[in-house]
């Protein structure tokens, strides 16, 4: 069954670093999203991603946060400068047309 | 109010047991609704999604959507160990690009 891959699973960072966090999602899929899940609270959306571009995006995603889809294939997510807060699991989402909603398995940021 | 309202407290039943699990939501434009298992540190999983007020049966699972009262339950028959996990409900459709408002998840442990 296709899924959707996130690289690293786990990945510990000093404040006020960068951070890439890596998707890539199913093949034939047209719609990109990122949501984050702080320990203990809701799946929360950050971004939405279409035809090369940022279809919508929330709140939280401010000017420290980007996404890219480099390659065709890969489908990114940077945050520029962490703080604490930014400490969270990170899933990865996509979408082909319908309700095929697919999560990945979440990369667990830990910034420290 | 909020978006969509889970109550998450955490849901022990023995062996065998129906599971009853449910949702309310504020916003009347959401069009499609869908329940998602996960595991812990693991990304949400479609378990079903429905569109329609009614029910709608997948195998010891039940989705049902009262949009005239904007409640959605989901039941699980014969419960089993494994359905053990955290059981959220996620619901669209008010967006261009369909980003998906989560409830806060019940966590659900079938006691063998």
């Amino acid at each position: 069954e296709p899924e959707v891959t996130q690289t690293p699973s786990h990945q510990v960072t000093q404040m006020g670093q960068e951070v890439i966090l890596r998707c890539v999602p199913i093949s034939n899929h047209l719609y990109f999203y990122w949501y984050r899940q702080i320990l203990g609270q809701k799946v929360e959306f950050l971004v939405s991603f279409y035809n090369n571009e940022i279809s919508e995006k929330s709140e939280i995603f401010d000017d420290q946060f980007s996404v890219e889809r480099p390659d065709g294939s890969n489908f990114t997510l940077k945050i520029r400068s962490t703080k604490l807060e930014d400490s969270a699991m990170y899933f990865c989402a996509s979408r082909g047309g319908g309700f095929d909603y697919t999560f990945g398995s979440g990369t667990r940021l830990t910034v420290v | 109010q909020k978006e969509v309202e889970q109550d998450p407290g955490p849901l022990s039943v023995p062996e065998g047991a129906i599971v009853s699990l449910n949702c309310t939501y504020s916003n009347s434009a959401f069009q499609y609704f869908m329940w998602y298992r996960q595991y812990s540190r693991k990304g949400p999983e479609l378990l079903m999604y429905t569109y329609s007020s009614g029910n709608k049966e997948d195998g010891r699972f039940t989705a049902q959507v009262d949009k005239s009262s904007k409640y959605i339950s989901l039941f699980i028959r014969d419960s089993q160990p494994s359905d053990s996990a955290t059981y959220l409900c996620a619901m669209g459709g008010t967006y261009g690009n369909n980003r998906l408002a989560f409830g806060k998840g019940n966590q659900v442990v079938v006691i063998p």
